[in-house]
């Protein structure tokens, strides 16, 4: 069973820039949920999708948005972005649990570097 | 409000000897909990959970963990260690709020590096 893929795995941008980052979910998984880990910041939670509805958002600034798309992927995009955006970000899937209890299953993350 | 604090930033270990990495947590209702391990470079890895039951939890790599409710605590276990099982270990709770809503989020603490030497 193939896991959470996520591409880029890499990508470079500039300061002001927008970018599109994409994940797609384990089959049968509805939840997509997004992850930022950025240096000396650790695991900072940004986005949770559940059958293409935002469902909660972390405490990041509205440049960080996304969607879910009808076959359960989901895009996380940054606009003007800032150095501080330079991070792992990781994409996660579950079958989405009611009370929190479902198991979240990671990718192997997008790398942005921000100049 | 739910948080994690792993008490420890590195924990260094010889081969074979044993291991401890410490997690405590914060929730204001039943938590569920997991340890989740990262190599360089890649994703989280999931090692264990626990949701219920059972509070002395088994996982992958011969790793366990014990929930303890009185402490606060869900502390990682392994009785020897390999030279593969360095890596950075991340403790994280979920649940849901008063309500009954799922926080649709992983806390997580701040990872703890395990170094073996041989």
């Amino acid at each position: 069973e193939a896991g959470v893929t996520q591409s880029p795995t890499h990508l470079i941008k500039t300061r002001g820039q927008q970018v599109t980052l994409r994940c797609s979910p384990i089959s049968g998984h509805t939840s997509v949920y997004w992850y930022q880990q950025a240096l000396g910041l650790g695991l900072q939670f940004l986005l949770w999708y559940d059958e293409g509805e935002e469902r909660n958002r972390g405490n990041f600034p509205p440049r960080f948005s996304g969607r879910q798309f009808p076959n359960y992927s989901s895009e996380l995009n940054v606009n003007a972005l800032e150095l501080e955006d330079s991070a792992l970000y990781l994409c996660a899937s579950s079958f989405g649990g009611l009370l929190g209890e479902d198991t979240q299953y990671f990718g192997p993350g997008t790398r942005l570097t921000v100049l | 409000a739910q948080s994690v604090t792993q008490l420890d930033s590195q924990v260094p270990v010889f081969e074979e000897a044993p291991v401890e990495l410490r997690c405590n947590y914060s929730s204001s209702v039943p938590p569920y909990l997991f340890w989740y391990v990262q190599y360089p470079n890649q994703g989280l890895q999931l090692l264990l959970k626990y949701l219920s039951g059972s509070t002395l939890v088994k996982g992958i790599n011969g790793f366990e963990a014990e929930f303890k409710k009185s402490e606060t605590s869900f502390h990682l276990t392994k009785p020897s260690a390999h030279m593969s099982d360095a890596a950075e270990y991340f403790c994280a709770v979920s649940g849901a709020n008063a309500g009954g809503t799922s926080y649709g989020k992983l806390t997580f603490g701040q990872g703890t590096i395990l170094t073996v030497h041989p």
